[in-house]
């Protein structure tokens, strides 16, 4: 079982609608979640941490967690083209050592 | 203030040949992280370093890989004899002393073994 899964997507949004993407994780004492966004050819960029249960909004960008059920989530308010990148969920496990998911890759159509 | 950079961006490697990747963390960061990504798919944790100390290791192949991150200098990631299955991209990623949970990503070097 991999410790981090994601669907690896694509996930198809148009303009303006509200992208979702999710993350399931299986170490039950977790406590640091992250969402990074990775544009093709580019680097992880970080947009998002996430500690404790319950929503964090930054602007457009909301972030989710449900430790009892696993689940971290993100979502994107208002897409943007400009947001059609890869999604990246990161889980901090012990000593500091950092888990990814494959990514969903989203798509914003104009 | 620098980001953390690496390079070589692009190296091309032929079979048995070594590979050697460079990263220099951002100013004040002492903790420097290797991952390996195949095309479309997540990063690969490799490992994780502070100056002069290996802390965890156990995303690295046992052999042919090894890395460094000497008191002064950038870390190495050092790959001897490739294949072709080393064709990836690397990133490396360094934190603050005091809040591991931000890591700043280097632009990444992309190997190709021919």
């Amino acid at each position: 079982q991999k410790e981090v899964e994601q669907n690896s997507g694509p996930l198809s949004v148009p303009e303006g609608a509200i992208a979702s993407l999710n993350c399931t994780y299986s170490d039950r004492g977790s406590q640091s979640f992250f969402w990074y966004r990775q544009y093709s050819g580019k680097s992880p960029e970080l947009i998002m941490s996430i500690y404790s249960n319950g929503d964090k909004e930054d602007g457009r960008f909301t972030a989710q967690l449900n430790k009892a059920s696993q689940y971290v989530s993100l979502l994107i308010r208002d897409s943007q083209p400009s947001d059609s990148a890869t999604y990246l969920c990161a889980v901090k496990g012990n000593f500091n050592k950092f888990y990814f998911g494959s990514g969903t890759k989203l798509n914003v159509k104009p | 203030n620098a980001g953390v950079m690496q390079n070589p961006r692009h190296l091309v490697r032929r079979r048995g040949q070594e590979a050697r990747l460079r990263c220099s963390p951002m100013k004040g960061h002492s903790h420097v992280y290797w991952y390996r990504q195949l095309p479309e798919e997540g990063l690969k944790f490799m490992v994780y370093l502070q100056k002069e100390n290996i802390i965890d290791e156990s995303g690295m192949p046992k052999e042919r890989f090894s890395a460094e991150f000497p008191k002064e200098g950038p870390s190495i990631l050092r790959i001897q004899q490739v294949v072709r299955g080393d064709s990836a991209a690397y990133f490396c990623a360094s934190s603050p002393p005091r809040d591991h949970n931000e890591q700043f990503f280097g632009p990444g070097t992309r190997l190709t073994v021919l």
